[in-house]
This record gives C-alpha cells, sequence and structure tokens, in this order.
C-alpha cells in the first residue's frame, strides 16, 4: 500500500523558513514523479512544485519561484521542500502527491499523504 | 499558465440526482485532464485521468467526457458517500494547475 507521510509543518513569522519532508513507502520511490500541492484554509487546491524521478530536473509555479527549492533522496524514500522567505499567503497544507498515468510530458497524482500545515504569521 | 475554470461552484442536490460539473481550460489541452475527489478534512482522491479512465475502485456512476477545452464529470446517480468538493486539474504540461472547485451540497 502506498503511504506518504508528510511533516515538518510550523507556525513561522514572516520571512522565515522551514523544510517539509514526505516519507514514501509502499512503492518504488525512485522510479516516480513527485510534486507538493497546497491548499490554503478553505481554498481551492494549487500544484505548488514537481521533480522528476531521478530529481534532475524540478519545476515551480512562479509564486514560490526563487524561494521554494524541491528535492529528493532516493535512498531513503523522502521527498523534501525548502521554503524561505515565507509570505502569509503561503499559509496552507501541503500536500506530497505521488503522480502516475502520465502523458507526453506531465502527470496526475494517484496518492496522496494527508498533509502538513503551514501557518506564516504576519 | 493554463487556467482552469470550474462551473458550478457550488451545487445542491439530492440523493439519486443526475449531477455534471464542467471543466473549462484556457486553451486545448487534449485529454490530459483529471478529476479529484475530496471530502472535509481529507487529501484529495483521484476519480478520474486522461478525461474519462476511472481509477480503479471508482463507482461507476461516475464519468468523465470532453476534449480540447471543454470537460464535464457526470455522476449519474448521487449517493450519500458523494457529498464532497470535486476539482479537475490538468496535466498538458508540468505546470499542472487546478480548477476553483465544486463543492456538492445536500439539497
Amino acid at each position: 500500500e502506498v503511504q506518504l507521510l508528510e511533516s515538518g509543518g510550523a507556525l513561522v513569522q514572516r520571512g522565515g523558513a522551514l523544510t517539509l519532508s514526505c516519507a514514501a513507502s509502499g512503492f518504488t520511490f525512485s522510479t516516480y514523479a513527485m510534486s507538493w500541492v497546497r491548499q490554503a484554509p478553505g481554498m481551492g487546491l494549487e500544484w505548488v512544485s514537481a521533480l522528476t524521478d531521478n530529481g534532475d530536473a524540478t519545476y515551480y509555479t512562479d509564486s514560490v519561484k526563487g524561494r521554494f527549492t524541491i528535492s529528493r533522496d532516493n535512498s531513503k524514500n523522502t521527498l523534501f521542500l525548502q521554503m524561505s522567505n515565507l509570505r502569509a499567503e503561503d499559509t496552507a497544507i501541503y500536500f506530497c502527491t505521488k503522480a502516475a498515468y502520465c502523458g507526453p510530458t506531465s502527470c496526475p497524482f494517484d496518492s496522496w499523504g494527508q498533509g502538513t500545515l503551514v501557518t506564516v504569521s504576519s | 499558465d493554463i487556467q482552469m475554470t470550474q462551473s458550478p461552484s457550488t451545487l445542491s442536490a439530492s440523493v439519486g440526482d443526475r449531477v455534471t460539473i464542467t471543466c473549462r481550460a484556457s486553451q486545448s489541452i487534449g485529454t490530459w485532464l483529471a478529476w479529484y475527489q475530496q471530502k472535509p478534512g481529507k487529501a484529495p482522491q483521484l476519480l478520474i485521468y486522461k478525461a474519462s479512465t476511472l481509477e480503479t475502485g471508482v463507482p461507476s456512476r461516475f464519468s468523465g467526457s470532453g476534449s480540447g477545452t471543454e470537460f464535464t464529470l457526470t455522476i449519474s446517480s448521487l449517493q450519500p458517500d458523494d457529498f464532497a468538493t470535486y476539482s479537475c486539474q490538468h496535466y498538458y504540461n508540468y505546470f499542472r494547475t487546478f480548477g476553483q472547485g465544486t463543492k456538492v451540497e445536500i439539497k
């Protein structure tokens, strides 16, 4: 059974930094692209960042470019999201997701973690 | 970026009703579209991918259709477990945007 377990969410001050982790199990982690998706309180889903299976390509939504860094450690089956210069609008639940059923360039998400809450205080 | 627009934002329906949700893309995305269901306090779950392919385990009362820029999610006979928020997402490129979500409420 696929399991994705996020951790690292916290209350942080504006301008601060935080690193989220996602421990994966139940599948061959090193062969799947992974993403982070967030959901602000009462709002819809927002794709944040993606990473290819071997980590050689990364992608970011415009609002986090230059502030967030996605990475992975395939030897430890773990996905990371380093966040810096945090803003109030980064307040959200952050979900770790696994890609599947890929098209030519991209994939939907067939597995999601339960999420970890990041709150940025102003 | 490709924008995804869902309608309606909220839908009130009764058990047994046929429900249709629409998702429009700001440019053609072929059939690279997924639908998710999310219940309060829970993570989203994939329902449909490639516009019309049901994920394993999803009941057959759910169906998806469309291509290009216009897509629909249909629930043929709404069940109590289906009251939730539904979101579309394109995966035409790596910058995968979601629709704003449609909340299906009990009438």
